[in-house]
């Protein structure tokens, strides 16, 4: 069975304090590692695909990166707005699998 | 120019009651899933369509039955409603590409609270 732990469970910021989230996962024959974020209230909102050991993605102030067994969010200078819980997810043949996500809070 | 909708969003029923929910893709995807989030946030798959064959089932009870009239639409039936059943309802699209991975979209939600 496919397995996906995110750490921290939550992580308090103040605005401008970069910080980084984890998340370790086995699973049979990787086909991708997913970050989505999801606000409150909200379906999760796709950020990014990780495929290969070593790749490397950012979109604003987020960048992704990925190992064998592990992935990394960086969050470089948080805004209150990068407040949500954030999701990992891995694809084998078959199926996603989630880890339980990471709840960020940025403070002004 | 929602990519992927839900209705209801909220629905709150009594147990023992038969109740649907619908999803919607203007994507031109040609697979959709069902996933449900407990009070603990983890999302876990229980159905998947591909251009309306279910080829995902993952040991849902039957009271619960997807339909999928096309490829744009999957529906949720849930029989016999449980207060367990009691969760956060995510309707997904995805078009599996060659060469690259899948990337899965998410409708917004149906919160389903039975009494």
């Amino acid at each position: 069975e496919d397995q996906v732990t995110q750490s921290p469970e939550a992580l308090r910021l103040q605005e401008g304090e970069s910080s980084s989230l984890n998340c370790s996962y086995t699973v049979s024959g990787l086909r991708g590692l997913f970050w989505y974020r999801q606000d409150p209230g909200k379906g999760p909102e796709f950020l990014f695909t990780l495929y290969s050991a070593g790749e490397e993605k950012e979109k604003e102030r987020l960048k992704a990166t990925l190992t064998k067994k592990e992935s990394f969010l960086h969050i470089t200078a948080p805004k209150p707005e990068d407040s949500a819980t954030y999701l990992c997810a891995v694809r084998n043949d078959y199926k996603l699998s989630f880890g339980a996500g990471t709840t960020v809070t940025v403070r002004a | 120019d929602t990519a992927v909708s839900q209705t209801p969003k909220y629905l709150v029923t009594q147990m023992g009651n038969d109740k649907s929910i619908k999803c919607e893709q203007n994507l031109g995807h040609d697979t959709m899933y069902w996933y449900k989030q407990d009070s603990k946030k983890f999302l876990k798959i229980m159905f998947s369509y591909n251009n309306k064959e279910l080829i995902i089932n993952e040991t849902v009870p039957n009271r619960f039955s997807p339909k999928s009239p096309d490829k744009a639409h999957l529906n949720l039936h849930i029989n016999s409603l449980e207060l367990g059943d009691s969760a956060v309802y995510f309707c997904a699209s995805s078009q599996v590409p060659s060469g690259s991975p899948e990337t899965q979209y998410f409708g917004p939600g149906t919160r389903l609270l039975v009494l």
